[in-house]
């Protein structure tokens, strides 16, 4: 399976925006591309996924990089509860059965 | 539509124990998935299932360690003779359909003491 490399800790100011970098390098054209994120002492939740195109929804934007090599979760505007670690996984083929969790990145928001 | 139910939320038994975990997906869900969160570690994958069959175990242990997802009720994790190193978080997630997003839930922390 292709790795993700992500940084292991970020830290923001609330009501900024924040740009959650990911390397994939080794990423396969049927990869998609998914963001979860776990707030503290909980269980993980959906953020956003792409294959190629940019996307969006309520909480948040993906930007994937042409080559799609990496990609960038957006945060228009943080806020305390964003406070979560951040896991960019992939999935062959949006398919297969689990979800590969790497390490993940610790989001700190001040305020 | 409630969300992934799971119960207990926190369970503590001493070794040599039994250990059940319940999880119940959310409505119209047929796929449930089991990951393990040990202490400073990140989710690992255990178990996945869909109505009355184990699909892939792969992050299983071998022993001591059983899945089932009944055709009614819940799904539960059995964990036999618990040791120390059984304590985590073990979190349940359900989706509607294979590749979809899966929906966690609050998980069952487990101590053994």
């Amino acid at each position: 399976d292709a790795k993700t490399t992500q940084p292991n800790s970020m830290e923001s100011n609330e009501e900024e925006p924040v740009h959650l970098p990911c390397n994939h390098s080794t990423i396969s054209g049927t990869d998609y591309i998914h963001w979860y994120r776990q707030l503290p002492s909980q269980g993980p939740e959906y953020v956003i996924h792409g294959l190629t195109s940019n996307v969006n929804n309520r909480m948040a934007s993906l930007a994937i990089a042409e080559d799609r090599k990496s990609s960038t979760l957006i945060l228009h505007r943080a806020t305390l509860r964003d406070a979560a670690v951040y896991y960019c996984i992939l999935r062959r083929d949006n398919a297969g059965n689990m979800l590969t969790f790497g390490g993940g990145t610790r989001l700190m928001v001040k305020p | 539509n409630a969300g992934v139910m799971q119960n207990p939320r926190h369970l503590v038994r001493r070794r040599g124990q039994e250990a059940r975990l319940r999880c119940s997906p959310m409505k119209g869900h047929s796929h449930v998935y089991w990951y393990r969160q040990l202490p400073e570690e990140g989710l690992k994958f255990m178990v996945y299932l869909q109505k009355e069959n184990i699909i892939d175990e792969s992050g299983m242990p071998k022993e001591r360690f059983s899945a089932e997802f009944p055709k009614e009720g819940p799904s539960i994790l059995r964990i036999q003779q618990v040791v120390r190193g059984d304590s985590a978080a073990y979190f349940c997630a359900s989706s509607p359909f294979v590749g979809s997003e899966q929906y966690f839930g609050p998980g069952t922390r487990l101590t053994v003491t």
